[in-house]
């Protein structure tokens, strides 16, 4: 079936850091991958719909400056938290999907950020 | 408005089959309806996808009635590694998608 991976799977950085984490679709290509943040006990949301070779769209409330998203290729998509401080810890989550409808999401294991 | 409202948690024994059922009165006429699972520190995991009536796989059962506004997904037989939480979708398969609180679903021996 289709795999995403993403990488790392858990980052711990100093306030001020920037951190970057990719998204990859193994086997297929996506034009379109989200990205989502879970905080404990809570449910995934949406931040940002990445879109390849375009801008990401962006939820409200989520600033596109803090958190850079890049979708340069059909498989591969990026999210840069940018001078992280410790409220942006959190479990994000990215997804994408086998082009055509009807066809589920496949998601990535997670990245949980911990900022000092 | 949420598109979907779940039992926010449910208990079971091991053996025992499970019904989490999700209520999604505005769903749309092209929406499908996709079951996740969850476990802690991990992405979503899908389970199953249906229109309408049942869809069986090797994991779980989907029921939709007619009206499709609402969904019941079975367990048969749970063990102690099905504890998770399980969130049910619905979309067209084009879009983000919007995630209620889950059900979480916690099996004893």
């Amino acid at each position: 079936g289709a795999v995403v991976s993403q990488h790392p799977s858990r980052v711990i950085c100093k306030s001020g850091t920037s951190v970057k984490i990719e998204c990859r679709s193994l086997d297929f290509q996506a034009t379109t991958m989200f990205w989502y943040r879970q905080f404990p006990k809570q449910s995934l949301m949406l931040m940002a719909t990445s879109n390849e070779g375009s801008k990401a769209t962006y939820e409200q409330g989520v600033e596109k400056d803090k958190f850079l998203i890049n979708h340069a290729s059909l498989t591969l998509s990026t999210l840069t938290v940018t001078s992280a401080h410790p409220e942006d810890s959190s479990f994000y989550i990215c997804s994408a999907r086998v082009e055509g409808s009807n066809q589920p999401q496949h998601f990535g294991d997670g990245t949980r950020l911990s900022i000092l | 408005l949420a598109k979907t409202t779940q039992p926010i948690s449910m208990d079971s024994y091991e053996g025992q089959e499970v019904n989490i059922t999700c209520s999604h009165n505005n769903i749309a006429t092209n929406d499908y309806i996709t079951w996740y699972q969850q476990f802690p520190s991990q992405g979503p995991r899908f389970i199953i996808q249906g229109y309408k009536t049942k869809v069986t796989n090797e994991v779980a059962s989907l029921f939709i009635p007619a009206d499709r506004k609402s969904s019941t997904l079975s367990l048969p037989r749970v063990s102690l590694s099905d504890t998770a939480v399980y969130y049910c979708t619905t979309d067209t398969g084009r879009r983000a998608l919007t995630f209620g609180s889950g059900t979480r679903l916690q099996v004893q021996p």
